[in-house]
């Protein structure tokens, strides 16, 4: 069965480095996700990305993030300088169709920002 | 404004108690879609059912079932017989068809414990 796939599992990085997240979606599907958990917290959404553009996007998802999709397989969320308080566990999720589908996620990256 | 309650922060039940899991939420769309989500102590997000606005009939899974009434704005999730496996968090979750892209906003979660 088709699925979502995520690396690395675990990220530590220094508070200042950039990371990247980077994701697999399922083949026939078109729009992509990220979300973000911080431990012991509901799932928040980030940013979709339909289309090879950003289609919406939320407060959390300032200029410090970035979307890309470098090929037709990789999604990626890359932090350019993270802050202790952007340690979560990140989630990729795609869907065939917008509004009216089902996401799958991945299994997430739990990052860490020491 | 779109919002998913889960009042009940823990749950904890004994093996093959039954147990219901609430979600009250809010949106001025006609049309949306509700989902429960699962969070094993694993971490990931395992999807367990979509519903849209339209179909109020519920639905039953083996030992889950779900209520939705729109007259209430809640779509309640029931484990039959609960079993220790059960033990997760459980999200429930409100997209929006005005939100072409179908973001995905989440309640705060529910935590399951089934003790043996």
């Amino acid at each position: 069965e088709p699925e979502v796939t995520q690396t690395p599992s675990h990220q530590v990085t220094q508070m200042g480095q950039e990371v990247i997240l980077r994701c697999v979606p399922i083949s026939n599907h078109l729009y992509f996700y990220w979300y973000r958990q911080i431990l012991g917290q509901k799932v928040e959404f980030l940013v979709s990305f339909y289309n090879n553009e950003i289609s919406e996007k939320s407060e959390i998802f300032d200029d410090q993030f970035s979307v890309e999709r470098p090929d037709g397989s990789n999604f990626t969320l890359k932090i350019r300088s993270t802050k202790l308080e952007d340690s979560a566990m990140y989630f990729c999720a795609s869907n065939v169709r917008g509004g009216a589908g089902t996401q799958y996620f991945g299994p997430g990256t739990r990052l860490t920002v020491l | 404004a779109q919002k998913v309650t889960q009042a009940q922060t823990e749950i904890s039940v004994v093996e093959k108690e039954d147990v219901t899991l609430d979600c009250v939420y809010e949106t001025r769309d006609t049309t949306y879609y509700l989902f429960w989500y699962k969070q094993p102590p694993s971490g990931e997000l395992v999807f367990l059912i979509r519903r849209n606005s339209f179909d109020e009939q519920n639905e039953i899974s083996g030992r889950y079932s779900w209520n939705f009434q729109k007259s209430t704005s809640s779509f309640n999730f029931t484990i039959t017989a609960s079993q220790v496996v059960d033990s997760a968090v459980y999200f429930c979750a409100l997209s929006e068809d005005d939100s072409l892209t179908g973001k995905l906003i989440f309640g705060q979660g529910t935590t399951l414990q089934v003790k043996p």
